[in-house]
């Protein structure tokens, strides 16, 4: 299968800082990235759609400025969660999806943020 | 609107026995995908197996098996021989869009627990 990563897999930072995650796939090309959020024991929420070369699309209810997506290449998705809060905190976790996986979307190992 | 639901929060099986997760959904679109994926603990989304909507057989892969059953909207997971490292949430998704760039709709999730 596909093989996406992220990094880092977790961290810790103080409020007003701005955190950066990155999303890479591994092996084969990634046309559309997403990223999801997720808190204990719920479903997968997702945040946006990335597409290289262009502005992501934006979930309802998702404030593109403070969750700034960057999709630089098409192997590289970055998640950047500007003035974090406490409220931030939470399991983030992207997907990666082209021409080498079909219709699959392969997930990386996900990122827990804990703004304290 | 597109619509996944499991109504399964929490389900025992023991070891070596068979189980099924159950899945229903709801599109007026005629073409769809479903997808099933595993989250182990350690929080990565582990892709397990795909149902387009125009295939006529039921998807395999290794002991997961989905039930596809389209006039009743269900597309049930079933684990064969089930083992102590199936102990996960595991989720069921829809593709809601075209081709692979259609973001992906979630259940609520399904936590299996095997019982040695």
């Amino acid at each position: 299968g596909a093989v996406v990563s992220q990094h880092p897999s977790w961290v810790i930072c103080k409020s007003g800082t701005s955190v950066k995650i990155e999303c890479r796939s591994l092996d084969f090309q990634a046309t559309t990235m997403f990223w999801y959020r997720q808190f204990p024991k719920q479903s997968l929420m997702l945040m946006a759609t990335s597409n290289e070369g262009s502005k992501a699309t934006y979930e309802q209810g998702v404030e593109k400025d403070k969750f700034l997506i960057n999709h630089a290449s098409l192997t590289l998705s970055t998640l950047t969660v500007t003035s974090a809060h406490p409220e931030d905190s939470s399991f983030y976790i992207c997907s990666a999806v082209g021409l080498a996986t079909a219709d699959t979307q392969y997930f990386g190992p996900g990122t827990r943020l804990t703004v304290l | 609107a597109q619509k996944i639901t499991q109504t399964q929060p929490g389900m025992f099986v023991q070891e070596k026995e068979a189980v099924t997760l159950d899945c229903t959904y709801d599109t007026s679109d005629p073409s769809y995908g479903l997808f099933w994926y595993k989250q182990p603990s350690s929080g990565e989304m582990i892709f397990l197996i795909y149902q387009g909507s125009y295939d006529q057989q039921n998807a395999t892969e290794g002991r997961y098996s989905l039930n596809f059953q389209k006039a009743r909207k269900s597309a049930n997971l079933v684990i064969s021989a089930s083992q102590l490292g199936d102990s996960a949430m595991y989720f069921c998704a829809m593709r809601d869009g075209p081709g692979n760039t259609g973001k992906l709709i979630f259940g609520q999730g399904t936590t299996l627990q095997v019982k040695p």
